[in-house]
């Protein structure tokens, strides 16, 4: 299997625009998380699927993010409008049965300027 | 205030050398993790565990998780540059399916 799948890589935006992200799961899991990483604020999660199914979003900052999960195997994370405080390092991760053992993704490295 | 606090926050050892990290918190922990995160990648996970007192150990590491389940630590032994990283601890919490991240130690090693 591949691994989590993320693109893209590096994302550098302007203030005010939309950023989608993108996340490919490993095949056969059941749970997806959006995370972000900051220096500040260490990795946080964001919000997490299962089935495809939002379960807790409790973590996605405010209403300019939103996240999907169409189908078992693609998840977006979208910001609009972007703020330079949004700049960041977004994880997806996935896991089979056992929830809290996470593979993660390569991550976005978002820049907002 | 984060749930699980980790120390040292920041850690520099010269190759062959022992360390201890430790991953502490306030709250009770069904289970907990240790992930280990290179530049540029995702956190990978090294080991869960889930029992008190229980000790699991991979090659160089031993890993062991509070009697209370509250607390956990993570020991290495002859440490080796390729051990460099930032090391993260995670549980979910006794009282419900809500998972959190330590804060993390970065440790570097040096040859």
């Amino acid at each position: 299997d591949a691994g989590v799948i993320q693109s893209p890589r590096h994302e550098v935006t302007e203030m005010g625009q939309e950023v989608t992200l993108r996340c490919k799961p490993i095949s056969g899991h059941d749970y997806l998380f959006w995370y972000r990483q900051t220096m500040m604020r260490g990795l946080e999660l964001l919000i997490y699927f299962n089935n495809n199914v939002p379960i807790d979003d409790s973590g996605m900052p405010e209403d300019r993010f939103s996240a999907k999960m169409p189908n078992a195997s693609f998840s977006t994370l979208k910001i609009q409008p972007s703020e330079p405080r949004d700049s960041a390092v977004y994880f997806c991760a996935s896991s089979g049965e056992t929830y809290t053992e996470a593979f993660f993704g390569q991550g976005t490295r978002l820049t907002v300027v | 205030t984060q749930l699980l606090e980790q120390s040292p926050q920041f850690l520099s050892i010269q190759e062959g050398e022992n360390l201890t990290v430790y991953c502490n918190s306030s709250s009770v922990f069904s289970s907990l993790q240790w992930y280990r995160q290179e530049p540029g990648e995702g956190p990978v996970l090294l080991v869960t565990v889930v029992t008190g007192g229980e000790v699991k150990k991979l090659k160089r590491l031993t890993f062991q998780f509070g009697d209370a389940r509250k607390d956990s630590s993570l020991h290495i032994t002859a440490a080796q540059p390729g051990d460099t990283g930032l090391y993260l601890c995670a549980g979910d919490l006794d009282t419900g399916n809500q998972f959190y991240f330590g804060t993390g130690t970065s440790l570097t090693v040096i040859p």
